[in-house]
């Protein structure tokens, strides 16, 4: 089983609409979960970070950690045409002795006018 | 600041011949990484490095080497380039404590014929 999985869409939706992306991970002692947004032929920007289980707010982006579920989310308020972009989860994780940030492969988001 | 720098940003290779991608942060980060960015596959790790001097492998570090001399720049080298090794590649950088995230730069496009 991969350590993060995520599923790469791609989804398209209405501007105005709710976004819910996911990612599942495999062991449960990770405890650092963050969001990078990538833009076409841009690398990754982090978008959200959080630690703990629950939701963590950000204008209208919220990232939500079900740790019971081993479960990650990102939702989009109010999606706008600008929020199209490749979406990745990442997570802090230990590899050999030392840490690593682990990407999921990316979910691609179009956000239609 | 200029962040994450990377050069060249397009490059164009025969097989066999060789070449060096140059990263260079002005942050002040400790850890550097190179990472390869294919459809379907994700950021795959290549190899990092902890600090001026010391290099590490990642995940699919093989056809690749590193070297870091200097606190600010990460090279990456390819000794003699395959077609597998057409790929947009991504350095990153970041400070000790990884729950800050990664910067990464804007990344190189590389083809090999």
């Amino acid at each position: 089983q991969k350590e993060v999985e995520q599923d790469p869409g791609p989804l398209s939706v209405p501007e105005g609409a709710i976004v819910s992306l996911n990612c599942t991970y495999s062991n449960s002692a990770f405890q650092y979960f963050m969001w990078y947004r990538q833009y076409s032929r841009k690398g990754p920007e982090l978008l959200m970070y959080t630690y703990s289980s629950g939701n963590k707010e950000d204008g209208r982006f919220t990232a939500q950690v079900d740790k019971s579920s081993k479960y990650i989310s990102l939702f989009i308020r109010d999606s706008q045409p600008s929020d199209s972009a490749t979406y990745l989860c990442a997570i802090l994780t230990t590899q050999g002795g030392s840490e690593k940030l682990v990407f999921g492969k990316g979910t691609k988001l179009t956000v239609n006018p | 600041n200029a962040g994450v720098t990377q050069t060249p940003k397009f490059r164009v290779l025969k097989t066999g011949q060789s070449m060096t991608l140059l990263c260079a942060q002005d942050m002040n980060h400790e850890y550097m990484y190179w990472y390869r960015q294919d459809p379907g596959m994700g950021l795959r790790l290549i190899h990092y490095s902890v600090g001026e001097g010391t290099t590490a492998k990642g995940e699919v570090p093989d056809g690749y080497n590193v070297s870091r001399l200097k606190k600010q720049n990460f090279l990456l080298g390819l000794e003699s380039a395959a077609p597998s090794q057409t790929s947009v590649y991504f350095c990153a950088s970041s400070y000790r404590d990884r729950n800050y995230g990664y910067t990464f730069g804007s990344g190189t496009r590389l083809t090999v014929v």
